[in-house]
């Protein structure tokens, strides 16, 4: 079955420094790959998505690419801010669109 | 004009009640879903509903019972609380042929 697998965390880091939070996953066909980010006390946003192999998703400063040959969408930003602290999970989409999510890395980012 | 809304925010209750969770989408949207998240952030799918009709329903004891009586609601009733049952439960939709979901911003129950 589908399944996706993200760093553990938290992950800590000053503000500006660059950040990499790595995902890989396994699924049978080519399915679409998302990062969503969930801020304290509210509900999942999407923050960006890939729907096919080298496809680049960019959103906020971060990007993804969708890499085939290694099943991997990590999740970069040249430079965190203190408001990008958050938890960020990495999913896939299945049949009729089920989404299965990684366990979420947290992000702390301090000035 | 709140896209996916949920009540009540928080819940807390007794081990054996039986309690209901109420979602809402107003993005004319056919799909919806339930989402159980624990205490360490790991998020699983429960149920989904296409245009009224059960379309995923994962290994979920029957204690849950999801029902939606229109295509922009969504309710979630547990029958028996268990302590196990504490956790936040997200409601989300999807437009038809689209694959991104909306979610709404989620429902804390505690078990005591």
């Amino acid at each position: 079955g589908n399944s996706v697998t993200q760093m553990e965390g938290p992950v800590t880091l000053s503000e500006e420094a660059f950040l990499t939070i790595n995902c890989t996953y396994t699924a049978t066909g080519y399915p679409s790959l998302f990062w969503y980010v969930q801020y304290p006390g509210e509900g999942l946003q999407l923050l960006l998505k890939a729907t096919k192999a080298d496809d680049k998703g960019s959103n906020k400063g971060f990007e993804a690419t969708y890499r085939k040959e290694t099943t991997s969408f990590h999740l970069e930003k040249g430079s965190v801010q203190v408001s990008d602290s958050a938890v960020y999970f990495c999913a896939l989409g299945g049949t009729a669109s089920k989404l299965t999510f990684g366990t979420g890395t947290r992000l702390q980012v301090t000035l | 004009d709140t896209a996916v809304s949920q009540t009540p925010k928080y819940l807390v209750t007794q081990m054996g009640n039986d309690k209901s969770i109420k979602c809402e989408q107003n993005l004319g949207h056919d799909t919806m879903y339930w989402y159980k998240q624990d205490s360490k952030k790991f998020l699983k799918i429960m149920f989904s509903y296409n245009n009224k009709e059960l379309i995923i329903n994962e290994t979920v004891p029957n204690r849950f019972s999801p029902k939606s009586p229109d295509k922009a609601h969504l309710n979630l009733h547990i029958n028996s609380l268990e302590l196990g049952d504490s956790a936040v439960y997200f409601c989300a939709s999807r437009g038809a042929g689209q694959e991104t979901q909306y979610f709404g911003p989620g429902t804390r129950l505690l078990v005591l």
